[in-house]
């Protein structure tokens, strides 16, 4: 089975700062998909960014960026010049992909919870 | 424009008592799904449907019975509600299905979820 692991039960910072957020995950298999969704006080799961396993390249959603590193099972987010409105709980999550086609859903980490001060 | 919407948004109700959460997504997706969020924010998922068909079903209480009348609707419906049942239960739907009786690797986009309080 797999795991996901988020380090980090807090963090604080100030706005305008950057800001990363670790997570590492545990799986034997190769191909997969890797999500950090945000939730904000609102309760609403919001997509922040997805990464393909296959892909080298890291994926980026403006302010948003993530550092992939396959060999270490690890994928951490970072968020630059972050802003009020970033104040949220970050959940990372790892989605298998099996050879056949198709999935089992979301394994979710414990979460992150963020906090921009002003 | 909601694109995946669910009722009620607050369920407040007693021990023993049976209830329904409903689903709806108005993205076209084939796909939808039903995760528990406990009191300390941990999310896991309990059921998918693919097109009406279950074909995910986690280790959940026999209480808890999902039905999907359609592909746009998923809905939970909970007997004799326990203190233990008290969760925000979240709703999501992906575009596509996976193969071999699995769900898709597409993204899932989430409902505003319903926060359940058993008394």
């Amino acid at each position: 089975a797999q795991t996901v692991t988020q380090s980090q039960p807090e963090m604080s910072v100030q706005e305008a700062e950057t800001v990363t957020l670790s997570c590492t995950y545990d799986t034997s298999e190769n191909n997969y998909y890797l999500f950090w969704y945000k939730q904000p006080p609102s309760r609403q799961m919001i997509l922040v960014i997805r990464q393909e396993a296959y892909k080298q390249q890291n994926a980026t959603e403006n302010r948003f960026s993530v550092n992939f590193q396959k060999a270490a099972k690890s994928f951490s987010l970072k968020i630059s010049d972050s802003q009020l409105g970033d104040t949220a709980m970050y959940f990372c999550a790892f989605m298998l992909d099996y050879s056949g086609g198709g999935a089992d859903g979301l394994t979710f980490g414990k979460g992150t919870h963020l906090i921009i001060q002003p | 424009d909601t694109a995946v919407s669910q009722t009620p948004k607050y369920l407040v109700t007693q021990m023993g008592n049976d209830k329904s959460i409903k689903c709806e997504q108005n993205l076209g997706h084939d796909t939808m799904y039903w995760y528990k969020q406990d009191s300390k924010k941990f999310l896991k998922i309990m059921f998918s449907y693919n097109n009406k068909e279950l074909i995910i079903n986690e280790t959940v209480p026999n209480r808890f019975s999902p039905k999907s009348p359609d592909k746009a609707h998923l809905n939970l419906h909970i007997n004799s509600l326990e203190l233990g049942d008290s969760a925000v239960y979240f709703c999501a739907s992906s575009q596509t299905g996976g193969n071999s009786g699995r769900a898709s690797t597409d993204t899932q986009y989430f409902g505003p979820g319903t926060r359940l309080t058993v008394l």
